[in-house]
């Protein structure tokens, strides 16, 4: 059984850092994307990054660009979103996402429950 | 950038009945498109991608269809655990974006 299990979340005040991460279990990992998508109280879904089952490749949301970082390690079955600069407008529940193996095509089709991420002062 | 728009935004049906969800695209995406549902506190569930297939073991009541920038989900006799709310995802390039949800509600 596929399982993503995602740690780390929390309350933090704005323009501070967060790590979190997302165990994996169930499926080879190694093989396959990964990506986190947000959603903010009470509203939709947002891509947020993804990175290849190598960790070579990452894609960011725009908004996300250039204060989060991505990335994995293979040896551990872990996802990482490193987000520094944390602003208000990133309070979500953030998920993790596995895609299939192909980075271009990331239809998600396993999740993680979700963690809460609260910026504010 | 690419926006998704579906509509109704919220939409009363009772049990049984046919109901259509539409999910436009402001420039073609072929086929690029995935559907997905999620119940209130739970995470988002895989329905269907690239615009027609149905997603391992989710139930032959549920079809999509559509190309370039007009797409639809169609859940033919609605069930209970079929309130939720539904989203369309594009992914013809990063970053993928969603449509913003239309929420099936118990007439």
């Amino acid at each position: 059984e596929v399982q993503l299990v995602e740690s780390g979340g929390g309350l933090v005040q704005p323009g501070g850092s967060l790590r979190l991460s997302c165990s994996a279990s169930g499926f080879t990992f190694s093989k396959y994307a990964m990506h986190w998508v947000r959603q903010a109280p009470g509203k939709g879904l947002q891509y947020v990054s993804g990175v290849s089952s190598n960790g070579v490749t990452t894609r960011y949301a725009d908004s996300v660009r250039g204060g989060f970082t991505i990335s994995r390690d293979n040896s551990k079955n872990t996802l990482y979103l490193q987000m520094s600069s944390l602003r208000a407008e990133d309070t979500a529940v953030y998920y993790c996402v596995k895609s299939g193996a192909l980075m271009v095509e990331p239809t998600f089709d396993y999740w993680g429950q979700g963690i809460l991420v609260t910026v504010s002062s | 950038d690419i926006q998704m728009t579906q509509s109704p935004s919220t939409l009363s049906a009772s049990v049984g009945d046919r109901v259509t969800i539409t999910c436009r695209a402001s420039q073609s995406i072929n086929n690029w498109l995935a559907w997905y549902q999620q119940k209130p506190g739970e995470a988002p569930k895989l329905l269907i991608y690239k615009a027609s297939t149905l997603e391992s073991a989710v139930p032959s009541r549920f079809s999509g269809s559509g190309s370039g920038t007009e797409f639809t989900l169609t859940i033919s006799s609605l069930q209970p655990g079929d309130f939720a709310t539904y989203y369309c995802q594009r992914y013809d390039s990063y970053p993928v974006t969603f449509g913003q949800g239309t929420t099936v509600e118990i007439k």
